[in-house]
């Protein structure tokens, strides 16, 4: 199975501030990744796919890089509701995996 | 707008067993691949298992956690999915999301919508 792993587990930033998370995966996935959101008690939500197009009606402050083993998701300037759990997920191979969430905080 | 709708989660007792719902609509169902992924009480998202379209003869996967166990099916004519869950373990309490799976330019299939879930309590 391919492993993802996610740093940080947990980040506090202020309002403004620019948010790095990353996603290294055990195997090559070349673009076939996923960012999600999960906000306390609700669904997960689809943010970015194929590891940089964003999802209709996502706000361009949210941004996807990366390709092969390491991807990056980045929030250019953290909102309020930005605070939630974020997931990276691949979808090169079975079983679909997940990493094992980063906590962003707001300050 | 698309929507996915689960039911049918509850308390079983250990080694029972519980057949979810997802009702789906707001888009064309029988195109799409359907998936399940959990999550457990204060734990992260665990993927479940997959069916494909006709096209793909309804075929399936599965996460080794479960297979054997569980079972997905869907029909089309109900725009549903259903998973059936046997031998239920007290680990396999959690949440149940349903989401919809959609091709990519490459042609491999990722999850982008999904529904609120249902809670599945497995304890005696």
């Amino acid at each position: 199975d391919i492993q993802m792993t996610q740093s940080p587990s947990s980040l506090s930033a202020s309002v403004g501030e620019r948010v790095i998370i990353t996603c290294r995966a055990s195997q090559d996935l070349k673009n076939h990744l996923v960012w999600l959101q999960q906000k306390p008690g609700k669904a997960p939500k689809s943010l970015i796919y194929g590891a940089s197009y964003l999802q209709g009606g996502v706000p361009p402050r949210f941004s996807g890089s990366g390709s092969g083993t390491e991807f990056t998701l980045t929030i250019s300037s953290l909102q309020p509701e930005d605070s939630a759990t974020y997931y990276c997920q691949h979808y090169n191979d079975y079983p679909l995996t997940f990493g094992g969430g980063t906590k962003v905080e707001i300050k | 707008e698309v929507q996915l709708v689960e039911s049918g989660g509850g308390l079983v007792q250990p080694g029972g067993s519980l057949r979810l719902s997802c009702a789906a609509s707001g888009f064309t169902f029988n195109d799409h691949y359907m998936d399940w992924v959990r999550q457990a009480p204060g734990k992260g998202l665990e993927w479940v298992g997959r069916i494909r379209n006709k096209p793909k003869s309804y075929t399936t996967e599965y996460a080794a956690s479960v297979k054997g166990r569980f079972t997905i099916s869907r029909e089309d004519s109900e725009n549903s999915v259903y998973l059936q869950m046997s031998s239920l373990k007290a680990e396999d309490t959690a949440v149940y999301y349903c989401a919809k799976a959609i091709y990519d330019s490459s042609a491999y299939y990722h999850m982008d919508v999904w529904g609120k879930g249902t809670t599945v309590t497995v304890s005696s």
